[in-house]
């Protein structure tokens, strides 16, 4: 069974560095995703992507994120000048259509910043 | 904000159905009812969506009340991988977006 694959599995990184998370969604799938969580939180959303656009982002997907698909099968999260609030899980997912489609999740990069 | 309300911890004896029950009195026509569950620091795993008649799949059961005010998901035959935070969540088929809320935490005993 296809599914959403994710590199690393864990990420230490200092602060201030820059980090980029990898995924490889599900290969005929359209629509790609992110999400984080904090330990013991939610999981929360943070950007959707289609057709190499952002479709629609959360509050705290700010200027420090950016989101990319450098070719046909992986989708990039990059955080810039990480702080020690962005440690969490990132989970990134996909979708065939988009909206109500069901979305199929990643085994998450446990992103530590120190 | 989650649209939904469930329990927070729930539990099961191994080798029994676990119901799992989620109120969602403020639904619209165009909302689905989707479930989904985080076994401990992995990723969620879709289980089962429905909009209005009952679903059931190879994992689970989704029964909706005929006024689609509340939902149950059952598990027909608990095991002890089954323990897991179970999320029911409401979305519109215009909604990119998930949003979760703190789901139930289900408890398999063995």
């Amino acid at each position: 069974e296809p599914e959403v694959t994710q590199t690393p599995s864990h990420q230490v990184t200092q602060m201030g560095q820059e980090v980029i998370l990898r995924c490889v969604p599900i290969s005929n799938h359209l629509y790609f995703y992110w999400y984080r969580q904090i330990l013991g939180q939610k999981v929360e959303f943070l950007v959707s992507f289609y057709n190499n656009e952002i479709s629609e982002k959360s509050e705290i997907f700010d200027d420090q994120f950016s989101v990319e698909r450098p070719d046909g099968s992986n989708f990039t999260l990059k955080i810039r000048s990480t702080k020690l609030e962005d440690s969490a899980m990132y989970f990134c997912a996909s979708s065939r259509q988009g909206a109500s489609d069901t979305q199929y999740f990643g085994p998450g990069t446990r992103l530590t910043v120190l | 904000d989650a649209k939904t309300t469930q329990p927070p911890s729930m539990d099961c004896a191994e080798g029994r159905a676990a119901n799992l029950p989620c109120n969602h009195s403020t639904i619209s026509g165009n909302e689905y009812v989707y479930w989904y569950r985080q076994i401990h620091s992995q990723g969620p795993q879709y289980i089962i969506h429905g909009l209005k008649n009952n679903e059931t799949n190879e994992m689970a059961s989704l029964i909706i009340t005929e006024d689609r005010k509340s939902s149950t998901l059952i598990l027909p035959h608990a095991t002890l991988r089954d323990t897991a935070v179970y999320y029911c969540i409401v979305r519109a088929n215009r909604d990119d977006k998930i949003i979760f809320g703190k789901g139930t935490r289900l408890h398999i005993l063995p």
